[in-house]
């Protein structure tokens, strides 16, 4: 069993949907969450980091980490064409060095016109 | 400001042959990190490189090599390559977990 579960997709939503991505974790000592965008061909950009338990917002997305569930979600609101792209999960225990970040596998959203 | 620049951005390579990727960063940042990417098995680190000078294996360093030549540039290099390292490879630097950037990306196909 990996250590973080993330649905591949394809997600396929029409625009001005909410869409929720998802990962589950099994490591209860991971602290740090963060969200990954990547665009086809380009490489991740980090789009969102939240410490521990609870939401944070940033404009239209909402990242929001359960971890008595070991489970945590990324929402985009009013979701656009440009938002098309995989979306990976990544967390870690520490804050110490990225050597010790596990990264999902990424699921593929594609928002339609 | 180019962050984080990846060289070259497509190989062909045969069986055997050996070759070095290139990254360059002009951000200075100490840690650099060397990952893979593959359908199905997300981003696997192969090396990193906390500061110049230092050099430390990752999840999947087998076959591979890194030389941490300066605080700017750090190569990966695949002396004989085989078709299991058909992969995406992406350069990266943090700087905190929240201060990270990924290269382009190197697209390696080995037949």
């Amino acid at each position: 069993q990996k250590e973080v579960e993330q649905d591949p997709g394809p997600l396929s939503v029409p625009e001005g949907a909410i869409v929720s991505l998802n990962c589950t974790y099994s490591n209860s000592a991971f602290q740090y969450f963060m969200w990954y965008r990547q665009y086809s061909r380009k490489g991740p950009e980090l789009l969102m980091y939240t410490y521990s338990s609870g939401n944070k917002e940033d404009g239209r997305f909402t990242a929001q980490v359960d971890k008595s569930s070991k489970y945590i979600s990324l929402f985009i609101r009013d979701s656009q064409p440009s938002d098309s792209a995989t979306y990976l999960c990544a967390m870690s225990i520490g804050t110490g060095t990225a050597s010790k970040l596990t990264f999902g596998t990424g699921t593929r959203l594609q928002v339609t016109l | 400001n180019a962050g984080v620049t990846q060289t070259p951005k497509f190989q062909v390579l045969k069986t055997g042959q050996s070759m070095t990727l290139q990254c360059a960063q002009d951000m200075n940042h100490n840690s650099m990190y060397w990952y893979r990417q593959d359908p199905g098995m997300g981003l696997r680190l192969i090396y990193y490189s906390a500061s110049e000078g230092t050099t430390d294996k990752g999840e999947v360093p087998n076959g591979y090599n890194v030389s941490r030549l300066n605080k700017r540039e750090f190569s990966l290099r695949l002396e004989s390559a085989a078709p299991s390292q058909t992969s995406v490879y992406f350069c990266a630097i943090f700087g905190a977990l929240t201060e990270a950037f990924f290269g382009q990306g190197t697209r390696l196909t080995v037949v």
